[in-house]
């Protein structure tokens, strides 16, 4: 049973599209964060989200906690080839060790 | 810092044999996690230690593979024996605390083949 559900798996764009991945869970996360991995390397963390309804950015991304703490989203604006990567969303249910659950991933491919 | 140090890089063996994959943690991060990480499965938790005891073993998924951390900068994942459903990639990541949260900080991950 996947706890984050991730959609869409594949995603295919031209370079300047707008695109929205999308984390979903029917448990509440105390936060959730997203990490970008590309091949051959570890995942790397871009943001972490922790009150409902938050909205953060990193330049031409954006990211939104859900109000209820279950979901979450990523908006990247004026897609890049160097956007291309793996997407994962991952959540924490608040232990003091910080174990995290993960989504599947989405695999983002931007063409020039 | 180098970051998390994982090593090898790179592991084909034959089914049987045994395979030992080996981190090195951030200094002063002092908890630790073992992921493995496929195409059907996804990022999968394996085993998480914190000051060098293991908290959470569950996602270990068979007697044959066992993990340990002798001290705050080192920890082994051991397979043995190996099978050719045991190939993955296997990622050890260490974190700390800041604000409250905790981040955890990947390595570049061990690319296993069993044969």
């Amino acid at each position: 049973t996947q706890l984050l559900e991730q959609s869409p798996q594949f995603l295919s764009i031209q370079e300047g599209e707008n695109l929205t991945v999308y984390c979903n869970s029917s448990s509440v996360f105390s936060s959730l964060q997203w990490y970008r991995q590309e091949p051959g390397e570890g995942p790397v963390l871009l943001v972490t989200v922790v009150t409902g309804g938050e909205v953060k950015k990193l330049k031409r991304l954006t990211f939104q906690f859900g109000d209820a703490r279950k979901d979450s989203s990523l908006h990247i604006t004026a897609a890049q080839p160097g956007d291309t990567g793996l997407y994962l969303c991952a959540g924490s249910r608040g232990t003091s060790y910080g174990k995290l659950t993960f989504g599947q991933g989405t695999i983002l491919t931007v063409h020039p | 810092d180098a970051g998390v140090i994982q090593s090898p890089r790179h592991e084909v063996t034959e089914m049987g044999q045994e395979v030992t994959l080996r981190c090195k943690p951030i200094s002063g991060h002092n908890s630790l996690f073992w992921y493995r990480q496929t195409m059907m499965r996804g990022l999968e938790l394996l085993i998480y230690f914190n000051n060098n005891v293991p908290i959470d073993d569950s996602g270990m998924p068979e007697d044959r593979f066992s993990a340990k951390m002798p001290n705050a900068s080192f920890s082994t994942l051991k397979i043995q024996p190996s099978e050719p459903r045991d190939s993955a990639v296997y990622f050890c990541a260490s974190s700390f605390t800041t604000s409250g949260l905790r981040i955890q900080y990947f390595g570049a991950g061990t690319r296993l083949s069993v044969l």
